[in-house]
């Protein structure tokens, strides 16, 4: 099983639709977790930090469910500049130092 | 947020010879740094990680004596790829950690690497 696992996609979706990624993770000890967005040959780029009470940046929304081990991405109101990959990160500690394993990503277009 | 630049941002090379591949943390002090690889339409891999001034703690699988990482200071880490080959061929990214900002990565623009 993988540590991370997410729908690779791709979700194609109209502008201006609500769309929702979830992603699983293996390890109970994972401590941090994290959204990322990549666009094509570019670095992924950090959307936000996800916490366990839930946190919200304008349109986008992440949920935490540590009991089942996966974390959401909600995006409202999508536009055409939200196309990318978007990348589901877990931290957590090992051997003194930690790790950051990254899903293989969920692939959005946002059609017009 | 935080700057890392990474140099070459591409570099093409003949099967056998070795690539050096910068990442320099510009407007922070990356007590740690990551190098990850990644190939087309695949996820980003870690392998290794470095503490400044001690050796870099690698992935299961990851050659250490294939891929040499030297993290000698707390703004330049430095992966070379020695003899490299076209399997070697991908996406290399840096990130650095800052002291202070535990648990964010602020990454590299990547190193597009080509063997011949």
């Amino acid at each position: 099983r993988k540590e991370v696992e997410q729908d690779p996609g791709p979700f194609n979706v109209p502008e201006g639709a609500t769309v929702a990624f979830n992603c699983t993770y293996s390890n109970s000890a994972s401590q941090s977790f994290f959204w990322y967005r990549q666009d094509c040959r570019k670095e992924p780029k950090l959307l936000m930090s996800v916490y366990s009470s839930g946190n919200e940046d304008g349109r986008f929304t992440a949920q935490l469910n540590r009991a089942s081990q996966y974390i959401s991405l909600l995006i409202r109101d999508s536009k055409l500049s939200d196309s990318a990959t978007y990348l589901c990160v877990v931290n957590y500690p090992t051997s003194g130092t930690y790790k950051y394993i990254f899903g293989t990503g969920t692939r959005l277009k946002v059609l017009a | 947020g935080a700057v890392v630049s990474q140099h070459p941002s591409w570099v093409i090379c003949k099967s056998g010879t070795s690539v050096k591949i910068e990442c320099r943390s510009l407007d922070f002090q990356a007590t740690t740094m990551f190098w990850y690889r990644q190939f087309p339409k695949q996820s980003l891999m870690l392998m290794a990680t470095s503490n400044e001034g001690s050796k870099a703690t690698y992935e299961q699988g990851v050659e250490k004596d294939k891929f040499l990482i030297n993290h000698a200071s707390l703004t330049l880490s430095t992966l070379t790829v020695t003899s490299a080959h076209p399997e070697d061929s991908s996406f290399y990214i840096c990130s650095g950690e800052a002291r202070g900002f535990y648990n964010e990565q602020f990454f590299g623009p990547g190193t597009r690497l080509t063997v011949l």
